[in-house]
Parts: C-alpha cells; sequence; structure tokens
C-alpha cells in the first residue's frame, strides 16, 4: 500500500479559526513532510519529520504549527491564518531522510480557503 | 547550487501521438531525478526516477526518461499520448548537501487533444 492519506479534503475557515490538517501513511515510513501548493506553482517545502523530531522549518510563520504525535501521523495546526494562505496543502512521506534516492509520496492534499 | 529547468511551461500534443516533456538539472554532485504528474485538484504521484543505475528510466502509464550526464538532461517521453495524460508534469532533482530536499521545476502542462 503506497497511499498518504489527508483530510479533510476542502477546508473554509476565518481569520480568527483555529483548525488543524491530518495526514496518515502506514507504508512504515520514517520521514514525513508538509508542502503548500499555490495555483499553476510547484509545492513549497514548509516541514519536515524525521522519526518524529522536527527537522526542517523552512522560517514557515508561527500561524501554521506541526504535529507528529507517532511515526504515521502528521498534523498542522492552523491559527489566525491570512487570505493569502489558500492553497492546496499536501503531505508527503519517503521511507527515510535524509536520503536523496528516496522518493517522497505524496496524498491527495487539502484545499484550503481563508476567508 | 542545484537547480532544475523545465524547458516548456505547456506542451500541446494529438491523442495517439508521442510526447517530449523537457527537464535540465545543474548539480555539483550526482542527483537522484524524478518525474512526477499532478492531475487537477490531485496530489503528485510518482511516475519514475534515476538513481545512478541505468540512464533509460521505465516508468508507469508509458513513460520512460534517459539520463544524459553530458547534456544535464531528464527528458521525460512517451510514444503516444492519451487523454488521460493531459496533467501537469513536474522534473525534480534531489542532491544530498547539507539538507536533503526536494527541488522542483516550475512544471509542464501536457494538453492531449483528441
Amino acid at each position: 500500500d503506497t497511499e498518504v492519506t489527508q483530510t479533510p479534503k476542502h477546508l473554509v475557515m476565518g481569520m480568527t479559526n483555529k483548525k488543524s490538517l491530518k495526514c496518515e501513511q502506514h507504508m512504515g515510513h520514517r520521514a514525513m513532510y508538509w508542502y503548500k501548493q499555490k495555483a499553476k506553482k510547484p509545492p513549497e517545502l514548509m516541514f519536515v519529520y524525521s522519526y518524529e523530531k522536527l527537522s526542517i522549518n523552512e522560517s514557515v510563520p508561527s500561524r501554521f504549527s506541526p504535529e507528529c504525535p507517532n511515526s504515521s501521523l502528521l498534523n498542522l495546526h492552523l491559527h489566525a491564518l491570512q487570505p493569502e494562505d489558500s492553497a492546496l496543502y499536501l503531505c508527503a512521506s519517503s521511507q527515510d531522510f535524509p536520503g536523496s534516492s528516496y522518493e517522497q509520496y505524496f496524498g491527495p492534499g487539502t484545499r484550503l480557503t481563508v476567508t | 547550487a542545484q537547480s532544475v529547468t523545465q524547458l516548456d511551461s505547456h506542451v500541446s500534443v494529438s491523442e495517439g501521438t508521442p510526447v517530449l516533456l523537457r527537464c535540465n538539472y545543474s548539480s555539483s554532485y550526482s542527483p537522484s531525478l524524478f518525474w512526477y504528474v499532478q492531475h487537477p485538484n490531485k496530489g503528485l504521484q510518482l511516475l519514475l526516477k534515476y538513481t545512478s543505475a541505468a540512464t533509460l528510466v521505465k516508468g508507469i502509464n508509458g513513460f520512460e526518461a534517459e539520463f544524459k550526464k553530458s547534456e544535464t538532461s531528464f527528458h521525460l517521453t512517451k510514444p503516444s499520448a492519451h487523454m488521460s495524460d493531459a496533467a501537469e508534469y513536474f522534473c525534480v532533482v534531489s542532491v544530498l548537501v547539507n539538507t536533503d530536499k526536494l527541488i522542483f521545476g516550475t512544471g509542464t502542462r501536457l494538453q492531449v487533444f483528441p
């Protein structure tokens, strides 16, 4: 099973709301990633977790807060977002990190709209 | 520095004709290279990867790519396009330098006409 699942598929939230995005994989992968993708652009890396520890934070604003409760789950907590944060948020996983030869498997994404 | 350039932002072909999506990379180290496809409002799906084994890499759905070190290219081809191939394609390089991240090209949108 090479599937990464993400919930919800769509999310609309106001600028004062608090919400969470969830990601799950059961491939035994030890690295998990959050990406942000704007329309007609490639994905931009936000965070990398390796063995449940935060390895990379790409200078993401603190209104985005990642969490890795266990090796299969990855959350992204959202608070006080701005309209420009509206995007497709993609989760991915790979066998290990670092490991340049390891391909990343992507989930279907959560389409976030901030009003 | 590592980088990847997709030479065409948009490619249009007729169904049943060959597909060529061009990608050039720049790397001081031996790279791993990937092609991903993204259908509208979907996640990215891995088509194929090169990791210093055979230079001709076969992927899913009839796609293949050839790694040419002398030309620093990794072009994606398919002999006969299908309507379902219409999507965005990303060429990606991964280099283990300090931090191991994927570097994405800007993408090529493939249109397939009947």
